[in-house]
């Protein structure tokens, strides 16, 4: 299965756009980018997901370069309750079914 | 729509004891996960079922963690005897269907059960 690289953490202030990154330099021809967080101590949350084409929804933005070996996450107007750890994933099909292989993710803190 | 529920929410043992954690994913939810969540890290994957059948279990630790899902509902996980190293997160995640397409695949965390093995 394709893997993702992400920097370890960003920073973010509130208000302003937060660009999240990330690699995926393996990815296959029908393998899809999703893009989960996680706020401390709760579960990871599915934010957005993509193919080839851009994405947008009431939560974010994706971005999917051309060659697809890249993708950025974008959340247009951070706020506090925006930090978190963002993961970046690439699904990965067995056998009919998908899972999802997490990394250790971006955290992103949006300070005032 | 509740989402998914799982119960405890914390639990501290000693190693080598027994202990289960149970989860109740969304209602009409066929696929049910179970992940492991060491501090620092993302979630791992430790077993999935679709109904009340297992379609992977390759990274469950089988000499000492097992689970269920009866029924195709309701799921517990237990470890025995614990090690320290168990201490993690153990996370509960459903979807709708499995492979049905990329929305079909998302997943609904819950909020975890926190163990500590002293």
């Amino acid at each position: 299965d394709a893997k993702t690289t992400q920097p370890p953490s960003m920073d973010c202030a509130e208000g302003r756009a937060a660009n999240l990154p990330c690699n995926h330099s393996t990815i296959s021809g029908n393998e899809y980018v999703y893009w989960y967080r996680q706020i401390h101590s709760q579960g990871p949350q599915y934010i957005i997901h993509g193919l080839k084409n851009n994405e947008t929804n009431e939560m974010a933005s994706l971005i999917i370069t051309e060659d697809r070996k890249s993708s950025t996450l974008i959340l247009p107007h951070a706020t506090l309750r925006d930090t978190a750890v963002y993961y970046c994933i690439v699904r990965k099909r067995s056998s009919g079914y998908s899972t999802l292989t997490f990394g250790k993710g971006t955290m992103l803190l949006v300070s005032p | 729509e509740a989402g998914v529920a799982q119960s405890p929410r914390y639990k501290i043992i000693e190693k080598r004891q027994s202990v289960a954690f149970w989860c109740n994913p969304i209602s009409g939810h066929a696929t049910l996960y179970w992940y492991q969540q060491i501090l620092g890290q993302g979630p791992k994957l430790l077993i999935q079922f679709q109904n009340n059948g297992v379609v992977d279990d390759s990274q469950l630790p089988k000499d000492r963690f097992s689970a269920e899902r009866l029924k195709g509902v309701d799921s517990t996980l237990k470890i025995q005897p614990a090690k320290l190293e168990d201490s993690a997160v153990y996370l509960c995640a459903s979807s709708p269907q499995p492979g049905g397409g990329p929305r079909g695949n998302e997943q609904f965390f819950g909020p975890g059960t926190r163990l500590t093995v002293l």
